[in-house]
């Protein structure tokens, strides 16, 4: 089982809607989770974080943690053709582990 | 604050040859983190190393290698080159003052072994 889940996707969400992406994690003890964006031929850019259960909003992006059920989410509101990329699901128990990414496109 | 440096940025190298990658962390971090993607396994984690000591390894052969300066510059090896390690190799840096820290990317280094 890997440590980290993500649908493959391609999710596809037309322009202005909100893009919904999960991410799974098999360790009770997770301390902390983040979210990278991966623009294809680039590297991940870090664009949240979050430790506690509950929401966390930043702009467009709210991230939100649920340890008893052991899922992480990311919510893009309006979303735009710019957020089109890969995003990866990070979670750190003594090391980082990713999921696979979920690639998105936003459909203009 | 200047960011992760990575060189160099791409490398085209034959098979049963060596290569050595070089990682710059962020000014004042001591974690580093190397990892390789590739398009069908995803970021696969090779080894960290905090104040120059190797803290976590993944599961590649010892033909990966690495090693980190007391300056925190890092370096990471490949020794006989096969066509698989073609990738798109991340080094990735950290404060590590706490669980709460996360990691910085660099732009990457693109291997390609012919």
């Amino acid at each position: 089982q890997k440590e980290v889940e993500q649908n493959s996707g391609p999710l596809s969400v037309p322009e202005g809607a909100i893009a919904s992406l999960n991410c799974t994690y098999s360790d009770r003890v997770s301390q902390s989770f983040f979210w990278y964006r991966q623009y294809s031929g680039k590297s991940p850019e870090l664009i949240m974080s979050i430790y506690s259960n509950g929401d966390k909003e930043d702009g467009r992006f709210t991230a939100q943690l649920n340890k008893a059920s052991q899922y992480v989410s990311l919510l893009i509101r309006d979303s735009q053709p710019s957020d089109s990329a890969t995003y990866l699901c990070a979670v750190n128990f003594n090391k980082f582990y990713f999921g696979s990414g979920t690639k998105l496109n936003v459909k203009p | 604050k200047a960011g992760v440096t990575q060189t160099p940025r791409y490398l085209i190298k034959t098979r049963g040859q060596q290569v050595t990658l070089s990682c710059s962390p962020i000014s004042g971090h001591r974690s580093v983190s190397w990892y390789q993607q590739t398009p069908g396994q995803g970021l696969q984690f090779l080894f960290e190393y905090f104040s120059e000591t190797q803290r976590n390894k993944g599961n590649f052969p010892g033909r990966f290698s690495g090693r980190q300066f007391s300056n925190s510059r890092s370096e990471m090896n490949v020794s006989t080159l096969e066509l698989g390690d073609s990738a798109l190799y991340l080094c990735a840096s950290s404060d590590r003052v706490s669980y709460n820290s996360p990691l910085h990317f660099g732009n990457g280094t693109r291997l390609t072994v012919t």
